[in-house]
């Protein structure tokens, strides 16, 4: 089982700042890996695909990079709204999802 | 437009079973994967399995592989999720979600196992 390690766990940040959380998988995933936001009470959210595709209607301020076993999202000027857990999550054959990192505005 | 609704909460016994299901409405239903996350209070989200109904073979997570069944209905448009052997620890919120772009969840299923 492919094993996704993020980073850091909990990142605490002010409004029109630049997040960038990391993911580690434990083999190669090439660009099989997904970005998602988890808000209490809220299903999760797809926000990145493919590693580098937004998902539909995710604004632009969140992008995701890497390949193979290192990826980031990043979240450019930051706003209230952003705080919630984001999970990265591989999609080879069995998905997988990382332990989170919860990001704090 | 795409609906997914989940069925309602259930509370069960250790030992026995439980299944949940996850209907959809206002689009394809057999083209698409619907994969089962859950969330344990306090815990991370967990990939349990997934199927494309049109396939008909359900994909398992190892951890779950032994316990779950997951299987379509085309006639209704539900996939379901059945696990048995359930255990305190299965208590948690479980979510079906249409993998498309854009994609398309449920509004969860709250499953409490307590004696």
């Amino acid at each position: 089982e492919i094993v996704l390690t993020q980073s850091p766990a909990t990142l605490s940040l002010s409004p029109g700042e630049r997040a960038t959380l990391s993911c580690r998988a434990s083999q190669s995933v090439s660009l099989y890996l997904a970005w998602y936001q988890h808000k209490p009470g809220q299903a999760p959210r797809l926000l990145v695909y493919d590693a580098t595709y937004r998902a539909s209607g995710i604004p632009a301020r969140f992008s995701g990079s890497g390949s193979g076993t290192d990826f980031n999202l990043t979240i450019s000027s930051l706003e209230p709204d952003d705080s919630a857990i984001y999970y990265c999550q591989q999609r080879t054959i069995w998905w997988t999802f990382g332990q989170g990192t919860k990001l704090e505005i | 437009q795409v609906q997914v609704v989940q069925s309602g909460a259930e509370a069960k016994r250790p030992g026995s079973s439980v299944k949940v299901s996850c209907k959809t409405s206002g689009g394809s239903f057999t083209n698409f994967a619907v994969s089962w996350v859950r969330q344990a209070p306090g815990q991370g989200l967990e990939w349990m399995g997934d199927i494309v109904p049109i396939v008909g073979s359900p994909n398992y997570g190892q951890k779950f592989r032994d316990r779950i069944t997951i299987t379509a209905d085309e006639s209704t448009s539900t996939v379901y999720l059945e696990m048995r052997t359930l255990r305190s620890e299965d208590t948690a919120m479980y979510y079906c979600a249409r993998i498309s772009s854009p994609e398309f969840w449920g509004q969860g299923t709250q499953v409490t196992v307590s004696s």
